[in-house]
């Protein structure tokens, strides 16, 4: 059994188009988080969300959209794609903790590529 | 902003060598954690450190946790192909819950 689940593992797009990225984990996790790596593999937290908040990266824009139809699942949407927005994209989920106690679970990310 | 710094960027050894990774900041993180990357695949965790001085240990890895909770350090004896990877240092800044990942460290084990 797969923990945290992306889909699609590949994703090829024409500029300006809307595409989804799926997430689900099945580990019972309160938050589920959004990561962005780049061509360096710097990784950057794009969204973090539990059932009580949406934290958001200021960086991120706003053609960028998490949602979240329950606990298990957190989908990311994009609008307009732009040459730049080609990295991979990883989800994550762990569980609530403060001070970051527990470690993330990620899955194996969706390579977003537009042309 | 940057907030963790690994070094070396690229590593390239024998197998049997032994190496450091090194992990800084000039912030404090509440926890700090090391996660190990293979290509095609998301970071799986190693290690969660949160006491300033810690150490842990996993079989060959060694992780320590800087006094003052602003850096850590990872050293693998007698390293294998196996340990062929991207290691990434994470922290937790205190107060909040979102992981911010270091710039990463390319191992590469040569048989």
């Amino acid at each position: 059994d797969t923990a945290v689940s992306q889909t699609p593992k590949y994703l090829v797009t024409q500029m300006g188009n809307d595409k989804s990225i799926k997430c689900e984990q099945n580990l019972g996790h309160d938050t589920m988080y959004w990561y962005k790596q780049d061509s360096k593999k710097f990784l950057k937290i794009m969204f973090s969300y539990n059932n009580k908040e949406l934290i958001i990266n200021e960086t991120v824009p706003n053609r960028f959209s998490p949602k979240s139809p329950d606990k298990a699942h957190l989908n990311l949407h994009i609008n307009s794609l732009e040459l730049g927005d080609s990295a991979v994209y990883f989800c994550a989920s762990s569980q609530e903790a403060l001070q970051g106690s527990y470690g993330y679970t990620f899955g194996s990310g969706t390579r977003l590529t537009v042309v | 902003t940057q907030l963790l710094e690994q070094s070396p960027q690229f590593l390239s050894i024998q197998e049997g060598e032994n190496l450091t990774v090194y992990c800084n900041s000039s912030s404090v993180f509440s926890s700090l954690q090391w996660y190990r990357q293979e290509p095609g695949e998301g970071p799986v965790l190693l290690v969660t450190v949160v006491t300033g001085g810690e150490v842990k240990k996993l079989k060959r890895l060694t992780f320590q946790f800087g006094d003052a909770r602003k850096d850590s350090s990872l050293h693998i004896t007698a390293a294998q192909p196996g340990d062929t990877g991207l290691y990434l240092c994470a922290g937790v800044t205190p107060g909040a819950n979102n992981l911010f990942f270091g710039t990463g460290t390319r191992l590469t084990v040569i048989p």
